[in-house]
């Protein structure tokens, strides 16, 4: 029972360069999340998806692209990596049956995090 | 936009004490206020409140919401080096999206 996996779990890159961060779930969840997580920011939404094909951004979208074409998979890309993105980042996922009126706690559960360093 | 503040940043305790730590928020259509524990790794839910006035509680750990005052708190009781580690609320909307506040870092020595 893997759960959410998040790869890889340490990054070293420079900047400019192109990194992607990877998040696999075995649950069938269908929201899944990226948040970073800054000494004095606490958790940060970058981008969440509410099923398949279907993302928007959080509160802090600028520099980062995601894609879900499979549920189980959740990737985000750093097109251009700057040092502001040195970050802890955690892939998370919901059992969340949709929006409004939806059975649910809004519990998430996290993957182990992938501790980034641009350069 | 929603926000949600947690007090103290950090504490220093010896094992023994109790601990309060707080959350105060501001949620656009409340729906939930969540509480984690968050060691080396990742987050690990503690407690989910939704109802004011009623204690939840696991072993040491008790928390409380107060939907009038828009705060919560969690308490930990005859606290252990175990317990250290950051705590963090986040408030839940009707969207079912989670701000979180920035973390209590709780440090209990021996």
């Amino acid at each position: 029972d893997a759960g959410i996996t998040q790869s890889p779990r340490y990054k070293i890159t420079e900047t400019g360069r192109q990194v992607t961060l990877m998040c696999h779930q075995t649950w069938s969840h269908s929201y899944m999340f990226w948040y970073r997580q800054d000494l004095g920011h606490g958790l940060r939404l970058i981008y969440y998806s509410a099923a398949a094909d279907i993302t928007d951004k959080g509160e802090v979208p600028d520099g980062y692209v995601v894609s879900r074409s499979k549920t189980e998979n959740f990737p985000l890309t750093l097109e251009s990596a700057t040092r502001s993105q040195t970050s802890v980042y955690f892939c998370a996922s919901s059992p969340l049956a949709g929006k409004t009126g939806a059975r649910g706690t809004g519990e998430l559960f996290f993957g182990e995090g992938s501790r980034l360093t641009v350069l | 936009e929603d926000k949600v503040v947690q007090s103290p940043l950090s504490l220093v305790v010896h094992e023994g004490d109790t601990v309060t730590l707080n959350c105060s928020y501001e949620v656009t259509n409340f729906r939930s206020l969540l509480w984690y524990k968050q060691e080396k790794k990742a987050p690990t839910f503690l407690f989910m409140l939704t109802s004011s006035g009623i204690e939840k509680k696991s072993g040491r750990l008790s928390s409380i919401l107060d939907k009038k005052e828009l705060f919560s708190i969690l308490n930990i009781t005859a606290t252990q080096t175990g317990d250290s580690a950051i705590y963090l609320c986040a408030g839940v909307n009707a969207g079912n999206m989670l701000t979180f506040g920035g973390g209590t870092r709780l440090m209990v020595k021996p």
